[in-house]
């Protein structure tokens, strides 16, 4: 069975700070994709970043980076340079093999104070 | 290119009634597919639909629900009759092929009084 574990529920950062935002993931599959998402309080899930189980380098989209360890099974997420629209809820998310649905974690609430 | 619609946005009902929730996906796109997330607990797979064929439904919880998808086009998902438990956000995502990643639509904030 996939299972994916968040266990910041709630966070803050200071604007302009980086923040890393925990993942771990559990899988028997050798095949397997890794997400995030964003949803902001407007309820949208906006995609983030996409690791693959077979890329040698971690992902990067602009100030966000995917922190891929797999002999850890970790996919965190780091912000860089936070800012006060990055305050929301981040789920990450897998999905392996074959199959097309994707499992989630409970997710982090991200605050970006002033 | 308009993203994922999601109708209604909000839906208030009383235990008992019928709710029916519609999702536009990007045009093109073969593969829709719902999840849904009730209150403090993570985002759970429903069903993926390739075109108009249910291609896993393995997450649906009962026979409550019914989501169908004539055309391959829009997707329905009727919840009848509904129960508190079923409170949560439903959200439905599209992908043109089934390998890539999904595009979400805002979701349907569904509670059960």
């Amino acid at each position: 069975a996939q299972k994916i574990t968040q266990t910041q529920p709630g966070m803050f950062v200071q604007e302009k700070e980086a923040v890393t935002l925990d993942c771990t993931y559990d899988t028997s599959d050798p095949s397997y994709g890794l997400f995030w998402y964003k949803q902001p309080s407007s309820g949208e899930m906006i995609f983030l970043i996409y690791q693959g189980s077979y890329d040698q380098q971690n992902a990067t989209e602009g100030r966000y980076s995917l922190n891929f360890q797999k002999a850890r099974k970790s996919a965190n997420l780091v912000i860089s340079a936070s800012q006060l629209g990055d305050s929301a809820m981040y789920f990450c998310a897998m999905r392996t093999g074959g199959y097309q649905k994707v499992t989630f974690g409970t997710g982090t609430k991200l605050q970006v104070i002033p | 290119e308009a993203g994922v619609t999601q109708f209604p946005s909000h839906s208030v009902i009383e235990k008992g009634q019928t709710v029916t929730l519609r999702c536009d996906p990007i045009s093109g796109h073969d593969n829709l597919y719902w999840y849904r997330r009730v209150m403090g607990k993570e985002i759970k797979f429903l069903l993926h639909f390739v075109k108009e064929s249910k291609q896993d439904e393995s997450g649906m919880p009962n026979n409550r629900f019914l989501a169908e998808r004539t055309g391959g086009t829009y997707s329905t998902l009727k919840v009848q009759p509904a129960e508190l438990e079923d409170s949560g956000v439903y959200f439905c995502a599209s992908s043109h092929l089934a390998g890539d990643g999904y595009t979400f639509g805002s979701g349907t904030r569904l509670t059960v009084v």
